[in-house]
């Protein structure tokens, strides 16, 4: 999981009810990401920041919202909107390549239930 | 859009044999082309990748191909073992971008 932390392993949520799910990195990546992974597919995209204090939707954004205040800490918020949130959330963050190419490296995942 | 398909979903092989997951990406300016092995409940863990001035690399047991004309990329795992178990990503993405377009997964089992 090299210096990427995700926190906590398991997060419940109630109907209606926003939760935020943490991501820390202490690699001094500048771009971080967030993933969701559902049973039988691959990761999809919710959002990416390259910068901070600036991020891009991924494809699929609706019912979820970011924030990048500081370098090492990229925070996903599962808003009330998100119908579907039953969900593992992976958070990545890149080293530039040294050739070309982004290389992602990937935390544990927060596992995301609905009450 | 861009797309990655990944074959096969599942695959079987007895300790010892072979393992080939093959994937083809839509996007022809891919550059860069990672895999991931993922362990039950944790995330996923690079393996190996390889970028679109070599067509092959190896690192022990794994090695990855690219046919960068046909839009293929390859993972080979030789002499299977028990601990290999797990499912496996490809991705694509172009340089400077940062975003990897993954494919839908292969879980392989090896049975002792």
């Amino acid at each position: 999981d090299g210096g990427i932390t995700q926190s906590p392993k398991y997060l419940f949520r109630k109907e209606g009810q926003n939760v935020t799910l943490s991501c820390e990195q202490n690699l001094n990546h500048d771009a971080m990401y967030w993933y969701r992974q559902d049973p039988g597919q691959g990761l999809r995209l919710i959002y990416y920041s390259q910068i901070v204090n600036d991020f891009q939707k991924g494809d699929i954004a609706e019912g979820y919202s970011v924030s990048r205040e500081k370098k090492e800490s990229f925070p996903l918020t599962v808003t009330s909107a998100q119908k579907n949130p039953t969900a593992f959330y992976l958070c990545a963050s890149t080293s530039p390549g040294t050739s070309g190419g982004e290389t992602q490296y990937f935390g544990p995942g927060t596992r995301l239930l609905v009450l | 859009g861009e797309n990655v398909e990944q074959h096969p979903s599942t695959l079987s092989v007895q300790e010892g044999d072979s393992a080939v997951i093959k994937c083809t990406y839509s996007d022809s300016a891919s550059n860069y082309f990672p895999w991931y092995k993922q362990e039950l409940g944790k995330g996923p863990q690079l393996i190996i990748d390889i970028r679109s001035n070599v067509g092959e690399k190896k690192d022990q047991r794994i090695a990855v191909t690219l046919n960068k004309t046909a839009k293929h990329f390859s993972l080979h795992i030789t002499e299977t073992q028990p601990e290999d178990s797990a499912v496996y990503f490809c991705a694509a993405s172009r340089s400077n971008t940062g975003k990897l377009i993954f494919g839908q997964g292969t879980t392989l089992q090896v049975k002792p």
